[in-house]
């Protein structure tokens, strides 16, 4: 079975504060991802990887940043926590084919 | 246009009963389909994906996929209480990314 973890599930940080967000996968998956979850918005992506250093915007990467230095790990960085990046984060990985699966998610609180 | 539509719901069906999920798409190069089902404050966990056109059958779930018409469905027989959360369609739109749609909500009445 495919195992894909995150480091926390629930965090609270300040506005202001540099947040790290681990992802780890077991399955020597090529293709990683980071999505945000918002009631009524639904899945959007924020950054993808399809390669170790290997990184490309998804669809709202403004205030994010992402590290990929190992296969098996995809950070996700917000560089300066804001109000409005209170959300659930969710990490998944893929093979080649389009198949993601998904890691249990951040609940992460900016106050 | 949004890529992927879905009725949002909720959806509310007897136990026992089948529920009908629905699914367009706008991207008529999509080749791969799949369904997810998320439990409130949990994570989505795949249930099915289906590539060809017709019907894909798994236990109590069925994914039927008309491409010509630009349609995904996903049918849950005799369905049960366990069966109650969000159903999330997602369609590729492109060799590594999907596209989700919103999720219909499915509840089902004991």
């Amino acid at each position: 079975d495919v195992k894909v973890t995150q480091s926390s599930r629930y965090l609270v940080k300040r506005t202001g504060e540099k947040v790290f967000l681990e992802c780890v996968q077991d399955m020597d998956h090529e293709n990683m991802f980071w999505y945000r979850q918002d009631p009524g918005l639904g899945l959007r992506l924020i950054y993808f990887s399809y390669d170790v250093k290997m990184k490309e915007k998804g669809d709202i990467p403004e205030g994010y940043s992402v590290s990929r230095e190992k296969k098996e790990r995809f950070s996700l960085i917000l560089e300066s926590a804001s109000t409005n990046q209170t959300s659930m984060y969710l990490c998944a990985s893929s093979l080649s084919e389009a198949t993601q699966y998904f890691g249990p998610g951040t609940r992460l609180t900016v106050l | 246009q949004k890529e992927v539509e879905q009725n949002s719901g909720p959806l509310s069906v007897p136990e026992g009963a089948i529920a009908s999920l629905n699914c367009t798409y706008s991207d008529r190069g999509s080749q791969s389909f799949f369904w997810y089902r998320q439990y409130s404050g949990k994570s989505p966990e795949l249930i099915m994906f289906i590539y060809s056109n017709g019907d894909k059958e798994d236990g109590r779930f069925t994914a039927q996929l008309n491409k010509a018409s630009q349609y995904v469905s996903l049918l849950i027989r005799d369905s049960q209480p366990s069966d109650s959360a969000t159903y999330l369609c997602a369609v590729n739109i492109d060799d590594y990314k999907l596209s989700f749609g919103a999720g219909t909500t499915v509840t089902v009445r004991a």
